[in-house]
């Protein structure tokens, strides 16, 4: 059975706290990702990374950073959380295929983060 | 940049059919794919077009239409668990990066 952990399910912070969010996969898979999902605007790619030490911004990457050191963990750090930071942050992973073909992304149950 | 369009919401009633587009703009496209969220659940994948034409798998349908730039998820049978939040997703380049759509909310009634 396929597998996505992340560290927290709910996690509340301060303004300026630097938080670390985690994700581990057990699935062996080459690429991974991180999602904000807010209402309306479904998800957005914040980062992924398609191998170790691996890194490429997405759509809204300002005010992260990810840092990628073993194959099976991808984490997400928000250097000095803000208030519009608080969302549900959502990580996903997938085979690499550099064809036409797309491996489906696996998501794990997300981690819904509030900055006060 | 990539932008998705697909309606917000859509109520239909157990038993019956419900088809959702999705339109996009986007470059160097690779295909288009469907993900489906219940309410306080992770997304998990339903399909995935890269080629025109339908793909049928169970109960769901998803059909891609390259020179439209349009695609569609078609439910049928329609059961109260199919009642979740449906997005679209596109990949536009390698490593399998998408951008996914605002989603639509499927209602469905009894």
């Amino acid at each position: 059975d396929v597998k996505v952990t992340q560290s927290s399910r709910y996690l509340v912070k301060r303004t300026g706290e630097k938080v670390f969010l985690e994700c581990v996969q057990d699935m062996d898979h080459e690429n991974m990702f991180w999602y904000r999902q807010d209402p309306g605007l479904g998800l957005r790619l914040i980062y992924f990374s398609y191998d170790v030490k691996m890194k490429e911004k997405g759509d809204i990457p300002e005010g992260y950073s990810v840092s990628r050191e073993k194959k099976e963990r991808f984490s997400l750090i928000l250097e000095s959380a803000s208030t519009n930071q608080t969302s549900m942050y959502l990580c996903a992973s997938s085979y690499r295929d550099r064809g036409l073909g797309s491996y489906e992304q696996y998501f794990g149950p997300g981690t819904r983060l509030t900055v006060t | 940049g990539q932008s998705l369009e697909q309606p917000s919401e859509v109520t239909a009633v157990e038993g019956a059919i419900v088809q959702i587009n999705c339109t996009y703009q986007t470059s160097g496209f690779y295909g288009l794919s469907w993900y489906q969220q219940h309410d306080g659940g992770a997304p998990t994948f339903l399909s995935y077009n890269a080629l025109d034409g339908l793909e049928e798998t169970g109960r769901f349908s998803s059909f891609l239409s390259r020179s439209d730039s349009y695609g569609y998820l078609l439910l049928q049978e329609l059961q109260m668990k199919d009642s979740a939040s449906y997005f679209c997703a596109v990949r536009v380049g390698g490593y399998q990066k998408v951008t996914f759509g605002t989603g639509t909310k499927l209602q469905v009634i009894p």
